[in-house]
C-alpha cells in the first residue's frame, strides 16, 4: 500500500478540468517537494510536474501542480482525449527514501 | 536525446540472482543521482534505489535492503541493479531513471518474472 493516497480513478469530458488529489504526512509531502509522472501503458512513465508546480519541458500549461501542507493536487484543464493515462504523485521521504502515490487512472468519456 | 537503455532481465527463480544494466548516452553521467524504479503487472510505481554521483551514498526501499546493490561505473556510463535473493513479489518491470528526487528521463523498462 502506497504511502502517499491518490483516488484509483478519475474522469471528466473533453475541455472539463479534472484535479487529482495526493495525500501524504509531515515526513513527506509536508518537509519536501512533490512531483507528478504521467504514464500510458505499456510506456515509461514521463515528468509532467516537480517542485510542487513547475512544468517539465514540452509540457502544456494546461496541466498545473500546486501544494499545501501535507497534500498536492494536479489539475488538468480543458481536459483532451490524449490525456487518458494514469498520474502519479511523488516526494522524498525524511527517512531518505522515494516515495510514489498509488496512480490515479483518467478516463477521457 | 537523452538515452537510457535498461538490459539483463528475464526469467529466474525464487533465491536467484539478476544484474540489471542500464546504458546511458547524450548527458553527462557523473552529473546526475541515477535510480532504479519497478513497476509489478498491473500496478503503479515503486522507488527501488538511488545512487550519488560519485557512487558513494546510496538509499535503498525497505524490502529490497540487503538483497539489492546498486551501482555505477562511471567510465562506462553504465548504471546497474545487482538482484539476489529474488522473491515472487520481485517480479516487476525495473526502469532506470535519471535524478535524485525529480527524475526527468526514464529507460523503457526491463522485465524481470521470478517464479518457479
Amino acid at each position: 500500500q502506497a504511502v502517499l493516497t491518490q483516488p484509483p480513478s478519475a474522469s471528466g469530458t473533453p475541455g472539463q478540468t479534472v484535479i487529482i488529489s495526493c495525500f501524504g504526512s509531515s515526513s513527506n509531502i509536508g518537509s519536501n517537494t512533490v512531483n507528478w509522472y504521467q504514464q500510458f501503458p505499456g510506456r515509461a512513465p514521463k515528468l509532467l510536474i516537480y517542485a510542487d508546480h513547475l512544468r517539465a519541458s514540452g509540457v502544456p500549461d494546461r496541466f498545473s501542480g500546486s501544494k499545501s501542507a501535507t497534500s498536492a493536487s494536479l489539475a488538468i484543464t480543458g481536459l483532451q482525449s490524449e490525456d487518458e493515462a494514469a498520474y502519479y504523485c511523488a516526494a522524498w521521504d525524511d527517512n531518505l527514501k522515494g516515495l510514489f502515490g498509488g496512480g490515479t487512472k483518467l478516463t477521457v468519456l | 536525446e537523452v538515452q537510457l537503455v535498461e538490459s539483463g532481465g528475464g526469467f529466474v527463480q525464487p533465491g536467484g540472482s539478476l544484474r540489471l544494466s542500464c546504458a546511458v548516452s547524450e548527458f553527462t553521467f557523473t552529473d546526475y543521482w541515477m535510480a532504479w524504479v519497478r513497476q509489478a503487472p498491473g500496478k503503479g510505481l515503486e522507488w527501488v534505489a538511488n545512487i550519488n554521483q560519485g557512487g558513494i551514498e546510496q538509499h535503498y526501499v525497505g524490502s529490497v535492503e540487503g538483497r539489492f546493490t546498486i551501482s555505477r561505473d562511471n567510465a562506462k556510463n553504465l548504471l546497474y541493479l545487482q538482484m539476489n535473493s529474488l522473491r515472487v513479489e520481485d517480479t516487476a518491470v525495473y526502469y532506470c531513471a535519471r535524478g535524485s528526487v525529480v527524475w526527468d528521463s526514464w529507460g523503457q523498462g526491463t522485465l524481470v518474472t521470478v517464479s518457479s
